[in-house]
């Protein structure tokens, strides 16, 4: 079956650190990828998204993913975190499934960054 | 722009009891979806619409009803809540399907005891 794996629940960084938050999704066909966050309080929003072209994608405030096809993987990395960043980040994948088109979440990581 | 709206949001039921969570868009998206959101699990599609009066089932579609009578509007029915169902359920929507950016509303936490 179809699934995205966020493979560290939790992560625990100090301001300046830098990060990356794995996404791995097991589907062999065309795929949009994203990553959502979640700030404390708030609802999702999306950060960034992969349709096609450059596999180096930018988002906001930061953040870029990578995406490596023969990997399947889409992981999301940002050279020095704040203690802003601080949110559950999930990764999610456009997939074919049941003959029709839908979208499925990774389980999520919690980061804390601390001052 | 409201953008999603959703109705209430926080809610307790007794095992058994009905009750329908209120999901509405101002932004005229065609694609709209719910979800829950359990620790651990992230968010699973529950049901999602391709549009007025066309609807499907997600991933966990059971114990869960819905209707897309108009653009703006996507209900979901918890026909017999059961502690199972103890979560947060968010509402989206996107212009034009599931490969669009989605818009989320502030969810509903919803108890069954």
């Amino acid at each position: 079956a179809q699934s995205v794996s966020q493979h560290n629940h939790h992560v625990i960084l100090s301001e300046a650190a830098s990060l990356e938050l794995g996404c791995n999704y097991s589907y062999g066909g065309t795929v949009n990828l994203f990553w959502y966050v979640q700030y404390p309080g708030q609802h999702l929003q999306l950060l960034l998204k992969y349709f096609s072209g450059d596999p180096l994608v930018k988002g906001i405030k930061g953040f870029e993913a990578e995406f490596i096809k023969s990997k399947f993987s889409f992981n999301l990395r940002k050279p020095s975190v704040q203690w802003s960043d601080t949110a559950e980040y999930f990764c999610a994948v456009t997939v074919t499934m049941d003959s029709s088109y839908k979208l499925i979440f990774g389980s999520g990581t919690r980061l804390l960054v601390r001052p | 722009n409201a953008g999603v709206t959703q109705t209430p949001k926080f809610q307790v039921l007794k095992t058994g009891q009905s009750m329908t969570l209120q999901c509405a868009q101002d932004m005229n998206h065609e694609y709209m979806s719910w979800y829950r959101q359990d620790p651990g699990m992230g968010l699973r599609l529950i049901h999602y619409s391709v549009g007025a009066g066309i609807t499907d089932q997600g991933e966990v579609p059971n114990g869960y009803n819905v209707s897309r009578s108009t653009t703006e509007d996507f209900p979901l029915r918890l026909l017999s809540a059961a502690p199972s169902q103890t979560s947060v359920y968010f509402c989206a929507s996107s212009l034009a399907g599931a490969g669009y950016e989605q818009y989320f509303g502030p969810g509903t936490r919803l108890t069954v005891t």
